[in-house]
Parts: structure tokens; sequence; C-alpha cells
């Protein structure tokens, strides 16, 4: 059983570009969420997808923008990157109806120059 | 808005012994998650533990016991017979029971020492 997949491993944007981060999640996991990771800190949620619509964004601008397929893939969209989007994009696979635990991908590690 | 502190910006244990990783959280519901991820220089978020608020035993799994304070609103992470690879960075997280995100701390790194 794959575990979630995230890609690309790291990528290396200049500002003002726009960057998609794919995800897939674990196997029989319909919901999926995003979190940013700057280092040194912890994960801060970006937003939630579930039945291919966002169910819940945290404190992010509306650069940060996502999609989910019907085969419950996800992506993230950044528009307009910042010097501060630097960090690591984790992708985490919820069951729905489960019991709250959060299985993380490996992450994105995206550098912005 | 809750929110999570970890005190302790990194922790250091001899190998075989035993650490206590601290964690304080801030919520007014009552019913919610608590949770004990590790992360090591992979960089995969793994989940070491979780405590369900309504529960009142602290969850134990192997090596790794919390202590759960829930007046307090303390949640701390005791790692016996400390391994080197136990080394990682540990973050503390809550999910409310009605909510979608986790709310994590700022996070512990942990060092071993052989």
């Amino acid at each position: 059983d794959a575990g979630v997949t995230q890609s690309p491993t790291h990528l290396i944007k200049t500002r003002g570009q726009q960057v998609t981060l794919r995800c897939s999640p674990k196997s029989g996991h319909d919901t999926v969420s995003w979190y940013q990771q700057a280092l040194g800190q912890g994960p801060q949620f970006i937003f939630q997808y579930y039945e291919e619509e966002e169910r819940q964004r945290g404190n992010f601008p509306d650069r940060f923008s996502g999609h989910q397929f019907p085969n419950y893939s996800s992506e993230l969209n950044v528009n307009a990157l910042l010097l501060g989007d630097s960090a690591l994009y984790l992708c985490a696979s919820i069951l729905t109806g489960g019991d709250w635990e959060q299985f993380f991908g490996p992450g994105t590690r995206l550098t912005v120059l | 808005a809750q929110t999570v502190t970890q005190s302790q910006p990194e922790m250091s244990v001899q190998e075989a012994e035993t650490v206590t990783l601290s964690c304080t959280y801030d919520t007014s519901e009552s019913d919610y998650y608590l949770f004990w991820y590790k992360q090591p220089p992979s960089r995969q978020m793994i989940l070491v533990i979780r405590q369900e608020a309504y529960k009142q035993q602290n969850a134990t799994e192997n090596r790794f016991s919390v202590n759960f304070q829930k007046a307090a609103k303390s949640f701390s992470l005791k790692i016996s017979d400390s391994q080197l690879g136990d080394a990682a960075m540990y973050f503390c997280a809550y999910i409310s029971s009605a909510g979608n995100m986790l709310t994590f701390g700022g996070g512990t790194r942990l060092m071993v020492k052989p």
C-alpha cells in the first residue's frame, strides 16, 4: 500500500513566477490538507480539500490556491512567488470519518530566489 | 484560536536514558485530539502517539508515553530507553473534533548522545 506521495521533491523558482505542487493521498483516503513549514518552524495549515472543494482555509493569501481531482489527488498552486514563500510544503492525507490521523507525505522543498 | 506552545527548542539525552518533552496548548473546546509527531532529517512527518481528550488514561506506545493534564492544558511526551534513531524534531499538535486543521507547536529538536 503506497503512502502519501508528493512531487516534485524540490524545486527552485524566481520571484514572480508560479508553481504547482502535487500530492497523491494514501489509498482509500478522500481528504487532503496542505501545510507550509518554514525553516525551523512548525507546519502552518494552508487549506483542506474534500469532494473536490476547499473545505477549510488557513490564514494564507489568495495567491495560494488548490484543486482536488476525482481520484482524490490534489494540487497546490502559488502565484506571484515571494522570497517568503520558500518553505517545505507538506501534504497530509485523511480518511473522513476516520480517527483524525493525518498521514504526511515527504514534502516538496520550494526555494524562491 | 487554538495555540500550541513547545517551550524547549532543544533537548539532549544520553542513549538508554529517559527524556520528557513539554507541550502546552490553549483551547476553549472540550473535545479534541492531541498528537506528537516526529520529523527526522528525511522530512517525513511520522505520528508517534495520540491522545483523545475525553480519555483520562494516558496513551502509551512502546517506549513512548504521554502525561496528559487536561485542566492544565499540558501534554508532555516521555521517551524511555532513548535510542540514536529517536534523534529528530518533535512536534506537538492539536485538532478539534469539529475541525479539520492541525495546529502545531514550534517543535523541539532532540539530540541523542551515544
